[in-house]
């Protein structure tokens, strides 16, 4: 049974770009999270998806956004990058919604640097 | 809304020791916590949950919770500390909204383990 695994470990952008981070979910979890933690901080929740539809966004601007594909991988979009978005970025699996009943595995994240 | 304060930013003890990192929560009704570990470099590893059972809660490696709602408290405690206890640790409360399950971190606390 593998764990999460996230992709690129490390990204350089310049404030402008576009970013795409991609989210390999734990087998048989159907769910994924996004968190972004900037440094010194604990994550903050992004977004969650289940079964491919988004059920629930934090208080973060539409320029972020997400997919989840059918084998329940995940992507999170970053668009018109601002300073301000270097941070680690974490993805989160689950067999179901409920973090009470079904736990969350976290990913080693993607560390996003924007100059 | 949910809520949780961390109350010390850096611990620092020595090996041996007991180790205490403290966590204040709000809530607006029972609330499910969690404490997480993050090792340099590495995901969020769960160390313990708190879900309306018992109020002492066992977790991995010898740490252990006790909630508290009078005082609205759910600090860490280990007996005895050891250099890998060393790293951010992140105490957490979890609540739904409109269909998605979030977890709200506090910003960390970093052990340090003196030999």
């Amino acid at each position: 049974e593998t764990g999460v695994t996230q992709s690129p470990t490390h990204l350089i952008k310049t404030r402008g770009q576009q970013v795409t981070l991609r989210c390999s979910s734990q087998s048989g979890h159907n769910t994924v999270s996004w968190y972004q933690q900037a440094l010194g901080q604990g994550p903050q929740f992004i977004f969650q998806y289940y079964r491919e539809e988004e059920n629930g966004r934090g208080n973060f601007p539409p320029r972020f956004s997400g997919l989840q594909f059918p084998n329940y991988s995940s992507e999170l979009n970053v668009n018109a990058l601002e300073l301000d978005d270097s941070a680690l970025y974490l993805c989160a699996s689950s067999l179901g919604v409920g973090v009470e009943n079904y736990g969350y595995t976290f990913g080693s994240g993607t560390r996003l640097t924007v100059v | 809304a949910q809520s949780v304060t961390q109350l010390d930013s850096h611990v620092s003890v020595s090996e041996g020791t007991p180790v205490l990192l403290r966590c204040n929560y709000s809530s607006s009704y029972s609330p499910s916590l969690f404490w997480y570990v993050q090792h340099p470099n590495k995901g969020l590893q769960l160390l313990l949950k708190y879900t309306s059972a018992a109020t002492l809660v066992k977790g991995i490696n010898g740490f252990e919770a006790e909630f508290k709602k009078s005082e609205t408290s759910f600090h860490l405690t280990k007996p005895s500390a050891h250099m890998s206890d060393a790293a951010e640790y992140f105490c957490v409360v979890a609540h739904s909204g409109a269909g998605s399950y979030q977890l709200t971190f506090g910003k960390g606390t970093k052990l340090s383990v003196i030999p």
